[in-house]
């Protein structure tokens, strides 16, 4: 069974950082690439960042919108992959929800506030 | 960026009828490996998004058979034939060709 478990979110104040983790089991994480998405409250879903795999050099991309602010990256050793966000401001809070495309995990609430 | 725009924004339907999403482009999702990159989500109420359709008319594994998907290289639709109780939420298109990945504004759909 394909778990995908998100961490590390809760209120920060602006200006701050943020790490969170998401830890997956349950299919072989070497071979896929891993994004965030974000969905802010009552709005829509919001593309975050993307890392391939180790066959594409684990290659980054993301929103132009939070470039500069966030860096996503990954241990294939723990299947997990990680987005730290910076320079935190309101309108970052959202729900974060760390993805296969397939599968999603359950999200994790980020709340800027102060 | 690709612009992904869903109409209706909101549909209501009786039970055992169908409904039509449509989603268009504005580009061509169609890659040079002749795979169309569109996608449709089903976000139910407090959970997270589940996957429908990938790369425009593949029934992802586990949904049911009155979901189909079809379309041209810009013009998506999503169609539910015989729509349940548990088919209520914000239907999603999205585009995975190329970055920045993007989400249409989600279309709710609720029961008469």
């Amino acid at each position: 069974e394909v778990q995908i478990l998100e961490t590390g979110g809760g209120l920060v104040k602006p200006g701050g950082s943020l790490r969170l983790s998401c830890a997956t089991s349950g299919f072989n994480f070497n071979d896929y690439f891993m994004n965030w998405v974000r969905q802010a409250p009552g709005k829509g879903l919001e593309w975050v960042a993307q890392i391939r795999n180790k066959n594409y050099n684990y290659a980054t991309y993301y929103a132009e919108s939070l470039e500069g602010r966030v860096t996503i990256s990954r241990d294939d050793s723990k299947s997990s992959v990680y987005l730290q966000v910076s320079s935190l401001r309101a309108e970052d809070t959202a729900i974060y929800y760390c993805t296969r495309t397939l599968y999603w995990g359950q999200g994790v609430m980020v709340t800027v506030s102060s | 960026d690709i612009v992904l725009t869903q109409a209706p924004l909101s549909v209501s339907v009786t039970p055992g009828e169908s409904a039509s999403i449509s989603c268009r482009s504005s580009k061509s999702l169609l890659s040079s490996k002749g795979i169309t990159s569109l996608y449709w989500y089903l976000q139910k109420p407090g959970k997270s998004p589940q996957l429908l359709i990938y790369r425009m008319s593949n029934l992802a594994s586990g949904v049911p058979d009155r979901f189909s998907g079809s379309g041209s290289e810009t013009d998506f639709t999503l169609k539910i034939s015989k729509v349940e109780t548990e088919d209520v939420g914000v239907y999603y298109c999205a585009q995975f060709l190329e970055y920045p990945y993007t989400f249409g504004a989600g279309t709710k759909l609720e029961l008469k």
